[in-house]
């Protein structure tokens, strides 16, 4: 079974500095979707950046980007110029592909705070 | 309505009590999905719908109880709930098949609290 983990239960960041959220994967397929959702204090969850194993680019979105390892089971989210609204639980969320529908798989978490 | 809603927000209610969650997705999208929010636990996928038709269900107790009437409606039947099953019900959807995104999008969640 796949499984996904984030060593990190908390981290805090300055405003305007850069952090990064470290997310490790374990998987024996070659062909995978990796996610970052962020869901604010008692607000929606949302997607903030998807990468696809196949492409070997590291997505990019806005301030938001990730170092993508597929040889060692890594995906870390880098985020940039922090801002307030930063602040939220972070999930790294795995997906494989199959002909069908597949769930995701979601580590605990890591909350972000930012510190003004 | 725009995405995925989800009613109620909150949900008090006695072990002995029957309710039910509801969740409606405004994306045109042909799967939909069931999971449980603890604290300190990852989130935990309850049931799956593909085109209506339940096509997992991760050992979920049978005080729960969904319904998926059409690809764009899923429920929650809750009955004799025990303490411990108190946690955010986050309901989500997606595009079944490479054709679609592989993403999937998130309703704001009911809170739930069993007395």
């Amino acid at each position: 079974a796949q499984t996904v983990t984030q060593s990190q239960p908390e981290m805090s960041v300055q405003e305007a500095e850069t952090v990064t959220l470290s997310c490790t994967y374990d998987t024996s397929e070659s062909d995978y979707y990796l996610f970052w959702y962020k869901q604010p204090p008692s607000r929606q969850m949302i997607l903030v950046i998807r990468q696809e194993a196949y492409k070997q680019q590291n997505a990019t979105e806005n301030r938001f980007s990730v170092n993508f390892q597929k040889a060692a089971k890594s995906f870390s989210l880098k985020i940039s110029d922090s801002q307030l609204g930063d602040a939220a639980m972070y999930f790294c969320a795995y997906r494989r592909v199959v002909a069908g529908n597949t769930p995701l798989v979601f580590g605990k978490g890591t909350r972000l705070s930012v510190i003004a | 309505e725009t995405g995925v809603t989800q009613t109620p927000r909150h949900l008090v209610m006695g072990m002995t009590n029957k309710k039910s969650l509801k969740c409606e997705q405004h994306l045109g999208h042909n799967a939909m999905y069931w999971y449980k929010q603890s604290a300190k636990k990852p989130l935990e996928l309850m049931f799956v719908y593909n085109f209506k038709e339940q096509t997992e269900n991760n050992s979920v107790p049978s005080r729960f109880s969904p319904e998926c009437p059409n690809s764009s409606h899923l429920f929650l039947h809750l009955h004799t709930l025990q303490p411990e099953d108190s946690a955010l019900y986050l309901c989500a959807s997606s595009q079944a098949g490479r054709a679609g995104g592989p993403e999937q999008y998130f309703g704001p969640g009911t809170r739930l609290t069993v007395t």
